[in-house]
């Protein structure tokens, strides 16, 4: 099985500021026959369920807006948020659908500072 | 609109069993891969199955599988996650969310408020 991990565990940015998460896994999630890499991101606001922000590590779901963005190749990614709002409190979590079971990293906590 | 509406959770002692049902709208089930998710309180997610819409090929975690089953009813619009011989560490929020295409290999780009469900004795 793929193994996700993120770092860091928590976070607090200020209004304004960017806010960078990472993501690694045991295992590229690259497929060379596409060159596509099968990871996602994913916010969830408290009380809510997760909301997809971000798959083929870079392409921005429709509505989601433009200070969110995805980076990186093979088993390391990065989710930045530039422009900190108060909304983006959340927890998000990558996943990598590359191959069975199709697992989750253990989430990092957004705050405000 | 999309939407997938979850039901069936509930209370149920270790060792029972329980349905729980997906609804969709506004789409086509079968043309679409399903996953289950869960989330235990106060913790992360927990990918749990998947039925690919291509082929109906279903791929279980290793917590789960022999004991849940997951299944669609392409008339009713409708997935399923049966779930027997239940232990206290299956007590979550179910999320049921459909895939973003045919194939099994896609994220999850659209979710249901989820279904608790909670075992004990």
């Amino acid at each position: 099985d793929i193994v996700m991990t993120q770092s860091p565990d928590s976070l607090a940015v200020s209004l304004g500021e960017r806010a960078t998460i990472n993501c690694k896994s045991s295992q590229s999630v690259l497929y060379s026959s596409n060159n596509k890499n099968y990871l996602a991101w994913y916010q969830q606001r408290p009380g809510q369920p997760p909301k997809l922000l971000i798959d083929w590590a870079s392409t921005r779901e429709s509505g989601v807006p433009d200070r969110f963005s995805g980076s990186g190749s093979g088993t390391d990614f990065t989710l930045t948020i530039s422009g900190l709002q108060a909304e983006d409190v959340a927890v998000y979590y990558c996943q990598q659908y590359y191959s069975s079971p199709f697992t989750f990293g253990p989430g990092t906590k957004l705050d405000i500072k | 609109e999309v939407q997938v509406v979850e039901s069936g959770g509930g209370l149920v002692q270790p060792g029972g069993s329980l349905r729980l049902s997906c609804a969709a709208s506004e789409f086509t089930l079968s043309t679409y891969a399903m996953s289950w998710v869960r989330q235990a309180p106060g913790k992360g997610l927990e990918w749990v199955s998947v039925i690919c819409g291509s082929d109906g090929i279903a791929y279980y975690a290793d917590s789960v599988r022999g004991r849940f089953t997951i299944s669609r009813d392409n008339s009713r619009n409708t997935l399923y996650l049966q779930m027997n011989s239940l232990r206290a560490e299956d007590t979550a929020v179910y999320y049921c969310a459909r895939g973003g295409g045919t194939g099994c290999n896609v994220a999850l780009d659209n979710w249901g408020q989820g279904t608790l469900v909670t075992v004990s004795s």
